[in-house]
């Protein structure tokens, strides 16, 4: 089965200084990884997605996030937090072998602190 | 393009009865999915679509239905409200391409059961 695992429900960083968004997975094959950003009351909007290549992955609004395939982890970051990156954080994997299920992590809330 | 669109964006529903989730997109996307969202929960899948004509079962696809007769629209029935369907639901879609994974989501829908 799979599963994902974000280990804070909540994060606060100062504005300016780099943040880190933590998301382990399991799955029984090979993983597409995802990260969602949702703002107060709208859907879910993608950020980057990793699916084979570089474990680095660059996304949206400057974030990035790094697979590391032995530590079966997907940690999201950004050098430079800014107060409107405040939202809720969602990791995600597909594992291919699983169809069309999608397994969401149960979000991180990202506060940056002026 | 308007992405994707879900109504109503709010609904009230007494015990036991039946309504039907609204979504359409016009990405022309073949693959179309229902979440819901329970608080600090993550997205659970309820049903999913790969087509016109082919829906299939999420995660927790009991107290639901759906179908699927155009390509744009999919919309989600409950039959016999109960209080453990409130939630927000989220409709999304993505395209068909390996690459495409990334889902589009629409605002959601809060559905409270009393």
């Amino acid at each position: 089965a799979q599963s994902v695992a974000q280990p804070e429900d909540q994060v606060n960083v100062a504005e300016g200084n780099p943040l880190t968004v933590k998301c382990t997975y399991s799955v029984s094959g090979n993983p597409y990884l995802f990260w969602y950003v949702q703002y107060p009351n709208r859907g879910l909007q993608f950020l980057l997605k990793y699916i084979t290549g570089d474990n680095l992955v660059k996304g949206s609004y400057g974030f990035e996030a790094e697979f590391n395939k032995s530590q079966t982890s997907f940690h999201l970051k950004k050098p430079s937090a800014l107060v409107s990156d405040s939202a809720l954080y969602f990791c995600a994997v597909r594992d291919k072998n699983y169809g069309q299920n999608f397994v969401f992590g149960p979000g991180t809330r990202l506060s940056v602190l002026p | 393009n308007a992405g994707v669109t879900q109504t109503p964006k709010f609904r009230i529903l007494k015990i036991g009865q039946s309504m039907t989730l609204q979504c359409a997109q016009d990405m022309n996307h073949n693959y179309m999915y229902w979440y819901r969202q329970d608080p600090g929960m993550g997205l659970k899948l309820i049903y999913y679509s790969v087509g016109a004509g082919i829906t299939d079962k999420g995660e927790v696809p009991n107290g639901y239905n759906v179908s699927r007769s155009t390509t744009e629209d999919f919309p989600l029935r409950l039959e016999l409200a109960a209080p453990s369907q409130t939630s927000v639901y989220f409709c999304a879609s993505r395209g068909d391409r390996d690459s495409s994974y990334e889902q589009y989501f629409g605002p959601g829908t809060r559905l409270t059961v009393t």
